[in-house]
């Protein structure tokens, strides 16, 4: 069983301060990838990678970076968090290729107050 | 601009009903997928497409690539199946997915 692991549920910060969050998985996928998802708008990818060191942005990035120094750990960044970065941040992960699935992670709910 | 069109966004249904939820995408793709989201926000995929139909237990889930269109139906629908169903779109074009805004469903007792 695939499994991606995501390390906190529930997360609050302050404007300003800068956030981690890390996303974990342990079948050896190349392609890992961020989204965050909010009322009415669905999924939207901030960014992924497919490789390690390696990154592409996705529809949302400004705001956010990304660090993926190993093949199984993916970190997303808010450098400075602001008020409309509350939202519920969903981590998944893929083999490369075309017609695989993703698996996702449980979550984390991040708000910035 | 959306990929990927879901219908209904809600919905509400009795106990044993038959349901219906539609996905249209405009895009080429690669695969198509359905994913349940119960509250609490974990998703898991329930459906890989790439043609024809699949089912599992009450899930059936049909595409017809032709017309770009993907239906997911549950038989005999159950409280338990009350979570968001999303349809996702994995584009033949490169790595990228599409999701759609997903359909929240309630099945009442």
């Amino acid at each position: 069983d695939v499994k991606v692991t995501q390390s906190s549920r529930y997360l609050v910060k302050r404007t300003g301060e800068k956030v981690f969050l890390e996303c974990v998985q342990d079948m050896d996928h190349e392609n890992m990838f961020w989204y965050r998802q909010d009322p009415g708008l669905g999924l939207r990818l901030i960014y992924f990678s497919y490789d390690v060191k390696m990154k592409e942005k996705g529809d949302i990035p400004e705001g956010y970076s990304v660090s993926r120094e190993k093949k199984e750990r993916f970190s997303l960044i808010l450098e400075s968090a602001s008020t409309n970065q509350t939202s519920m941040y969903l981590c998944a992960s893929s083999l490369w290729g075309i017609g695989y699935e993703q698996y996702f992670g449980p979550g984390t709910r991040l708000t910035v107050t | 601009k959306n990929e990927v069109e879901q219908s209904p966004q809600n919905l509400t249904a009795q106990e044993g009903e038959f349901i219906t939820i539609n996905c249209s995408y405009s895009v080429g793709i690669s695969a198509l997928h359905w994913l349940q989201q119960h509250p609490g926000g974990g998703i898991v995929s329930l459906f890989m497409l790439s043609s024809g139909k699949k089912k599992h237990g009450r899930l059936i889930a049909t595409i017809n690539i032709q017309e770009k269109h993907s239906s997911l139906h549950i038989t005999a629908s159950h409280p338990r199946d009350s979570a968001v169903y999303i349809c996702a779109v994995r584009s033949n074009t490169g790595n990228q997915f599409y999701f759609g805004t997903g359909t929240s469903l309630t099945v009442i007792p």
